[in-house]
């Protein structure tokens, strides 16, 4: 059973440009959740998504969004970045909303913002 | 909204000794409370989780405690080993709030 793929692992933004990260979910799985690491702050969350549906917004600018396909699968974009985006973006996927529920993580795709 | 709070940030023990860190939740709907163990450049896993009808809950070398009253959920760790070695989160999410808050971690250093 292929584990939560996210894409891509590793990139490199010039400030003020725009990413699209993608979030593959383990097959059955229809949350997805994102948090945004960084050292000393640890998992911090962005938003999570179930049946293509926002269910919760962590608390970050509105230049963050998501969104969630038919098939699970699930993007988020942070547009205008900033230096201070930097990070690693970890997805984690579960059966049902994460409230309650376990939740499996991907490997997270490597932000630079220089 | 969920806070939860970890310490200590950093614990260095020896090998072979136990490992205890400590968590505090502020919303008292809260009733999932997982750990999460992330390895040097790996995704975070899940170890162990409780629920609030359980006060503890053990596997093998790892066990966790719940104080609902306290607000409060400890991880021990015992007969530590290099692989334990690691940065440890706790977590607490409600049913209501379609999230999982996490603490800010404990990086866990195993002495030779």
């Amino acid at each position: 059973k292929a584990g939560v793929t996210q894409t891509p692992r590793y990139l490199i933004k010039t400030r003020g440009q725009q990413v699209t990260l993608s979030c593959s979910p383990i097959s059955g799985h229809r949350s997805v959740s994102w948090y945004q690491q960084t050292p000393g702050q640890g998992l911090q969350f962005l938003f999570e998504y179930f049946s293509e549906t926002q269910r919760n917004k962590g608390n970050f600018p509105g230049r963050f969004s998501g969104r969630q396909f038919s098939n699970s699968r699930s993007e988020m974009n942070v547009s205008t970045l900033e230096l201070g985006d930097s990070a690693l973006y970890l997805c984690a996927t579960g059966f049902g909303p994460s409230s309650g529920n376990t939740i499996y993580f991907g490997e997270g795709s490597w932000l630079t913002v220089v | 909204g969920e806070n939860v709070e970890q310490h200590p940030s950093t614990l260095s023990v020896q090998e072979g000794d136990s490992a205890v860190i400590k968590c505090t939740y502020s919303d008292s709907a809260s009733n999932y409370f997982p750990w999460y163990k992330q390895e040097l450049g790996k995704r975070p896993q899940l170890i162990i989780d409780i629920r609030s009808n359980v006060g503890e809950k053990k596997d093998q070398r790892i066990a966790v405690t719940l104080n609902k009253t306290a607000k409060h959920f400890s991880l021990h760790i015992t007969e530590t080993q290099p692989e334990d070695s690691a940065v440890y989160f706790c977590a607490a999410s409600e049913n209501r709030d379609d999230k999982i808050i996490f603490g800010k971690g404990t990086r866990l250093h195993i002495l030779p």
